[in-house]
């Protein structure tokens, strides 16, 4: 049973329109939620977080929202570049201290010049 | 964030034999991480590796498979035992609790990419 679902295993944009990456999750005791991306051959790298006492977390590009009620969560990336290409996965944890993230199994991006 | 690295950073293995795999952190942390990434799939957590203490395992993992040491805040190992092709993952060490960071975000090693044949 998944606990967190990214129902697109890929998805293809234009350079300079905006991508919009979706994750669901199940579990209501999640409080605390990241963003990573990953390159073939690296490991993941984090992009961004929120938690649930927010619905809105914006670091240059890169904008994650947060609906409790629906238990969903997107990212958006504005404008979209070729180096945005990766697999991009949505964590969630009801821990504090960083441990017990449950990954969704990753939308792959492709950003087409 | 810190410096991670891993070694091997793959490896192709025989079944029945046993791999170690290496995490070194370039600063001391509290909490470090193993993950396994199965082929086309997410990321899931093995264990959480304890600084002096024995680790703690995730429902599915147990120890005679994947017996993991942290003698120290800057270093662990994960060995992965009598391998079987089922074992062919990529794994992750990953660390969280930095002193300069929020306790919420974890950092990744590039990963050990396990072949078994």
């Amino acid at each position: 049973d998944q606990q967190v679902k990214q129902n697109s295993p890929s998805l293809s944009v234009q350079e300079g329109r905006i991508s919009i990456l979706n994750c669901d999750y199940t579990n209501s005791m999640f409080d605390y939620f990241l963003w990573y991306k990953k390159y073939p051959a690296e490991g993941p790298t984090f992009l961004i977080s929120i938690s649930s006492i927010k619905d809105k977390n914006e670091d240059g590009r890169f904008t994650v929202f947060l609906n409790k009620s629906a238990k969903h969560l997107s990212l958006h990336i504005v404008p979209s570049q070729p180096g945005d290409s990766a697999v991009y996965f949505c964590a969630a944890s009801s821990d504090n201290y960083g441990q017990n993230f449950v990954f969704g199994p990753g939308t792959r991006l492709s950003v087409l010049p | 964030s810190a410096v991670i690295s891993q070694k091997p950073s793959r490896d192709i293995c025989q079944r029945g034999t046993s791999l170690t795999i290496q995490c070194q952190v370039d600063s001391q942390v509290t909490m470090m991480f193993w993950y396994r990434q199965q082929p086309g799939q997410s990321l899931t957590l093995i264990a959480t590796a304890n600084q002096g203490s024995e680790a703690t395992y995730e429902s599915g993992f147990v120890i005679d498979k994947f017996p993991i040491s942290r003698p120290n805040l800057t270093f662990s190992t994960l060995t992965v035992s009598n391998m079987s092709p089922e074992d062919s993952s990529i794994y992750l060490c990953s660390v969280g609790g930095l002193a300069t960071q929020g306790w919420n975000e974890q950092f990744f090693g590039p990963g050990t990419r396990l072949t078994v044949l």
